[in-house]
């Protein structure tokens, strides 16, 4: 069965700094891998996803991922980071070969952006 | 457009009492998900419908769980009885159709606290 790690359960940065939130997953073949992000007392959004292609992803509000098939990650990076950034962020993975897996969450990443 | 609606926002009962969510999801989503996030975790699948008709509920704990889509269009979810370690988030997602290929679209969550 698929399994996500996020490395890092709290990350504080200062604002304008840039980030990465770091997502390893366990090894397959093939993966679909996600990212979503959740505001308080808010249900979860997508931020960006890795289907297939080119190993760089974009995403909304400034957010972009690596695809690293060798590493086995997906990271999220940020150039720059605002006070409106302060979230949970979860990545995910789903494994495309086999039928309608559901998503598989990690633990999330807090994101404190200090002013 | 509307995004997925969920009722109560926040409920607290006691051990052993019953409790149900209700879900309304987007306009024309033939795939609705309940999962259940525990504080400090990442979501985890509790039941997917397609429809009317259950997907996958391999991981609903059904000696006390349940839920229904009767009508292929709003969702319930259903303890009886509640135990203390049900207290969680429960979040609602649809998607227009199965596949993780198709976005999910996540409600605001119902926060049960059971005492």
């Amino acid at each position: 069965a698929q399994s996500v790690t996020q490395l890092d359960s709290q990350v504080p940065v200062f604002e304008e700094a840039p980030v990465e939130l770091r997502c390893n997953y366990s090894s397959s073949v093939s993966v679909y891998l996600f990212w979503y992000v959740q505001y308080p007392n808010q249900g979860l959004q997508l931020l960006l996803k890795y289907l297939s292609g080119s190993t760089l992803v974009k995403g909304i509000n400034g957010f972009e991922a690596e695809f690293n098939k060798s590493q086995t990650s997906f990271h999220l990076r940020k150039p720059s980071v605002h006070i409106s950034d302060t979230a949970e962020y979860f990545c995910a993975v789903s494994d495309p070969n086999s039928g309608n897996t559901p998503l598989v969450f990690g633990k999330g990443t807090r994101l404190s952006v200090i002013a | 457009e509307a995004g997925v609606a969920q009722s109560p926002r926040y409920k607290i009962i006691e051990k052993r009492q019953s409790v149900a969510f209700w879900c309304n999801p987007i306009s024309g989503h033939a795939t609705l998900y309940w999962y259940q996030q525990i504080l400090g975790q990442g979501p985890k699948l509790l039941i997917q419908f397609q429809n009317n008709g259950v997907v996958d509920d391999s991981q609903l704990p059904k000696d006390r769980f349940s839920a229904e889509r009767l009508k292929g269009v709003d969702s319930t979810l259903k303890i009886q009885p509640a135990k203390l370690e049900d207290s969680a988030v429960y979040l609602c997602a649809s998607s227009l159709w199965e596949g993780v290929r198709n976005e999910q679209f996540f409600g605001p969550g119902t926060r049960l606290t059971v005492l």
